[in-house]
């Protein structure tokens, strides 16, 4: 079965410091992969997905940048956070093909101090 | 951009009564999919109407999808107090990989 690990859980980092959220997809290939971003108490916000190796398209303009140097390895990364980075980041994935339900990560609550 | 427009933001029902939870959206889907969201976790799938489905149940779930309307509705019934989450609608526009737009929840609260 399919398992989607994302850590960590829970961050607190100084603004001006680097960022690295971590995501691996376990018994699938070639998935599609999300990050998204999600402020308190509204919805989710796409900010990056990968349909390949390398391949990373932005959805919003931001601190950010996403990484995707392995087939179920997604990784989230800023050089330097700001305060407005805060909020709880969830990763997914999707199979290639259409019609098909989205698997989430556990989340990770990251807050810039 | 935001799509699925929940409605209610909240709403807080007494347990066995039936929780109705709606959602509108924009343009035309190729399917609109419902997630549970616990506190702090990540969501989780309950269901998937396809845009020429009407109506579909899963368990004490019945989803309906008017897409004259744009609309969707989720309905719990027999509610339990474990029922208690954030319930998101997403919409899937079809034929291109940049995932799913969500909602910004309903968070339904089952008093015990």
């Amino acid at each position: 079965s399919q398992t989607i690990h994302q850590w960590p859980a829970t961050l607190v980092q100084p603004v001006g410091s680097p960022l690295s959220l971590e995501c691996t997809v376990e018994g699938t290939s070639n998935p599609n992969l999300y990050w998204y971003r999600q402020a308190a108490g509204r919805g989710l916000q796409l900010l990056f997905y990968s349909v390949g190796i390398g391949q990373i398209s932005s959805e919003v303009p931001q601190n950010l940048s996403a990484s995707r140097p392995q087939d179920r390895q997604f990784i989230l990364s800023s050089k330097k956070l700001l305060l407005s980075d805060s909020g709880f980041y969830l990763c997914a994935w999707r199979a290639l093909r259409e019609g098909t339900e989205a698997f989430f990560g556990q989340g990770t609550r990251l807050t810039v101090v | 951009s935001q799509q699925g427009e929940e409605d209610p933001q909240a709403l807080s029902i007494q347990e066995g009564e039936n929780a109705t939870m709606n959602c509108s959206y924009k343009t035309s889907i190729n399917n609109l999919q419902w997630y549970r969201q616990n506190s702090g976790r990540g969501l989780v799938h309950l269901i998937l109407i396809r845009s020429n489905e009407r109506e579909k149940h899963s368990g004490r779930l019945r989803v309906t999808l008017d897409t004259s309307k744009k609309s969707s509705s989720l309905l719990i019934t027999a509610s339990r107090a474990a029922d208690t989450a954030s319930y998101f609608c997403a919409t899937d526009e079809g034929g291109g990989a940049d995932g799913l737009t969500f909602g910004k929840g309903t968070h339904l609260i089952i008093q015990p």
